[in-house]
């Protein structure tokens, strides 16, 4: 049972829109919750992390927020670049175990 | 720093042979760990390590062995490679705090094929 699900699976857009990608959990208990960026061929990035009392952190055009009572959390990207075309992972933790989501794959079209 | 490094990129086996992963890291990290990720799947864990000489299984670990000989290094081992292994390999690590690892910090993953 995948305890993180992502949505949408995929996500097209053009150059300089923004977007909103979406992650819902039912991981418990709740430790933190981290998005990560993961460029073709290469490894996962960390983007941001929010734990417990978070509702919303920004790293550049990329915004963060987390709902720990309804257990949502989304990924706001703003005037997106080309260099955002990418897959996008949430994971959230219950203390000792990550628990992975899927991702979005974002395309962003010139 | 070079950060976490694995070799090599890309591998073809067949059926059965065995073979090493290698993965290192120069950061002084404690926690390291393996993931596979496969088409539409989350990564998933296989095994990790907490510090030198102390490993564990993650949530897939049949048909791999790991050791921590020293901080630096986890290599991953297929002992009978099965075309079910056919996957990317990804080496990850990171501080610890209270136990728990903080944010990892990946290599640039293994193409695994097994014909």
């Amino acid at each position: 049972k995948n305890q993180v699900e992502q949505s949408p699976q995929s996500l097209i857009i053009l150059e300089g829109k923004n977007c909103t990608l979406q992650c819902n959990y039912t991981v418990s208990p709740f430790s933190n919750l981290r998005w990560y960026k993961q460029d073709t061929g290469r490894g996962p990035v960390s983007l941001t992390i929010m734990t417990f009392s978070e509702n919303t952190k920004s790293n550049g055009r990329y915004t963060a927020t987390l709902d720990a009572d309804t257990k949502q959390s989304s990924l706001h990207i703003t005037a997106s670049q080309l260099s955002d075309s990418a897959s996008y992972i949430c994971v959230v933790s219950d203390r000792y175990d990550m628990r992975f989501g899927a991702g979005t794959r974002l395309t962003v079209k010139p | 720093n070079a950060g976490v490094t694995q070799t090599p990129k890309f591998q073809v086996l067949k059926t059965g042979q065995s073979m090493t992963l290698q993965c290192a890291q120069d950061m002084n990290h404690e926690y390291m760990s393996w993931y596979r990720q496969d088409p539409g799947m989350g990564l998933r864990l296989i095994h990790y390590s907490v510090g030198a000489g102390i490993t564990d299984q993650g949530e897939v670990p049949n048909g791999y062995n790991v050791s921590r000989s020293t901080t630096e290094d986890f290599p991953l081992r297929l002992l009978s490679a099965a075309p079910s292994q056919t996957s990317v390999y990804f080496c990850a690590s990171s501080y610890q705090i209270a136990g728990a690892p903080d944010t990892q910090y990946f290599g640039p993953g293994t193409r695994l094929t097994v014909l």
